[in-house]
């Protein structure tokens, strides 16, 4: 079973509107952590949000948010306000509490900001 | 500071030639990982060092790949034997190192090493 799902593989979303990119998640694990990364065409991998399994409230990090809902297994990437440098790939990740140097990736989903 | 480096950026080679990439992490960063990102899909874990140590290599497709760390800092990843399949962006990071140094362990990557396989 794949640990990381994002169903999403494009999204487009005009400027200065809000996004919600989604992401879904299978452990047995009580103890992960899941993170989005966001891919530019450049290539690097940025670090954007980090929630961790036992963290009661949604992580917010200035325009993204991540919201969790822990029964439902998903941890979705909300961007707010979205400008037109925010077009890349994102990428949804989890390490699980027994492995934690090892990260799992989702395909990713492919956002376009429309001026 | 610098950044996790990767050289080459690019590299072409032929089916059955052996390739070596090398990734330059942050400096005292202990904990090195490979990924591998194949064209429209995430990146996927190859291996994972702490220190000079394999730690996990789970990841590692077939034993065409190798890679090592010999002093803890530089790693290089071979492959022998190549492969059109083995076509990617091959993605290095490095983290401080354990859970307490870090609440989140954020890995840095590098900006990848393209590999084409002819």
């Amino acid at each position: 079973a794949q640990k990381i799902t994002q169903t999403q593989p494009g999204m487009f979303v005009q400027e200065k509107e809000a996004v919600t990119l989604d992401c879904t998640y299978d452990t047995s694990d009580q103890s992960y952590g899941l993170f989005w990364y966001k891919q530019p065409s450049s290539g690097e991998m940025i670090f954007l949000i980090y929630q961790g399994s036992y963290d009661e409230q949604n992580a917010t990090e200035g325009r993204y948010s991540l919201n969790f809902q822990k029964a439902r297994k998903s941890a979705n990437l909300v961007i707010s306000a979205s400008q037109l440098g925010d077009s890349a790939m994102y990428f949804c990740a989890m390490r699980e509490g027994n492995n934690f140097n090892k990260f799992y990736f989702g395909s990713g989903t492919k956002l376009n900001v429309k001026p | 500071g610098a950044g996790v480096s990767q050289t080459p950026s690019n590299k072409v080679t032929e089916k059955g030639k052996y390739v070596e990439l090398r990734c330059d992490p942050i400096s005292g960063h202990t904990a090195l990982y490979w990924y591998r990102q194949s064209l429209g899909q995430g990146p996927e874990f190859l291996i994972y060092f702490q220190g000079t140590g394999a730690a996990d290599d789970s990841g590692l497709p077939n034993d065409r790949f190798f890679a090592v760390r010999p002093e803890g800092s530089v790693s290089t990843l071979k492959i022998q034997r190549t492969e059109r399949g083995d076509s990617a962006v091959y993605l290095c990071a490095s983290s401080l190192t354990t859970q307490g140094a870090q609440p989140y362990n954020e890995q840095f990557f590098g900006p990848g090493t393209r590999l084409t396989v002819l």
